[in-house]
């Protein structure tokens, strides 16, 4: 069976800091990889989405970057986080011919 | 474009009473609807889809939705709700050709008082 994976489950970070963010797929191949934030407990805002390795589309422009380095891992990056970049982060992937997504644990991020 | 309104942003039951939870969204195409539930600092667990067939959806926890195309709508519904049935519900939409994103509502927050 599939499984999804994201690491830390919380972080708290200093407005400057670095930020990196991980998510890996178990029990498929070739995923569709998204990353979400979800600010204040309410909706989900689709930041990055990647259709294979080395290829990530941008949803909205902001200090975020996302890495799709091997098949199953997908990576969230900031070189300099803000206090807006506050909520948390959601990791989920959809198989091939699939429409539904299924989500990982998530990383609540606190920029202080 | 594509866009889904999750009518109520909060819906307030009693234990056991029946609840309805309303999804309307708009498309052009044919789409593939979904409901998720989110437990607190959780991740979001596919409750039910409809891709095609049967418009009566049936899904985990007792949970079911009926998808009306004329009204655009995908209400999903439970007949008698429980405590632990507390919980942010999201309504999604999707459809071919669209890299299978989906298309969020707001979300509404079901919280069932004993």
């Amino acid at each position: 069976s599939q499984t999804i994976h994201q690491w830390p489950a919380t972080l708290v970070q200093p407005v400057g800091s670095p930020l990196s963010l991980e998510c890996t797929v178990e029990g498929t191949s070739n995923p569709n990889l998204y990353w979400y934030r979800q600010a204040a407990g309410r909706g989900l805002q689709l930041l990055f989405y990647s259709v294979g390795i080395g290829q990530i589309s941008s949803e909205v422009p902001q200090n975020l970057s996302a890495s799709r380095p091997q098949d199953r891992q997908f990576i969230l990056s900031s070189k300099k986080l803000l206090l807006s970049d506050s909520g948390f982060y959601l990791c989920a992937w959809n198989g091939l011919q699939t429409y539904e997504q299924y989500f990982g644990p998530g990383t609540r991020l606190t920029v202080t | 474009a594509q866009s889904v309104t999750q009518l109520d942003s909060q819906v307030p039951v009693f234990e056991e009473a029946p609840v309805e939870l309303r999804c309307n969204y708009s498309s052009s195409v044919s789409v593939y609807l979904f409901w998720y539930v989110q437990y607190p600092n959780q991740g979001l667990q596919l409750l039910l889809k409809y891709l095609s067939g049967s418009t009566l959806v049936k899904g985990i926890n007792g949970f079911e939705a009926e998808f009306n195309k004329s009204q655009t709508s995908f209400h999903l519904r439970k007949p008698s709700v429980h405590i632990s049935d507390t919980a942010e519900y999201f309504c999604a939409v999707s459809h071919a050709g669209n890299n299978r994103k989906l298309i969020w509502g707001l979300g509404t927050s079901l919280a069932v008082n004993p």
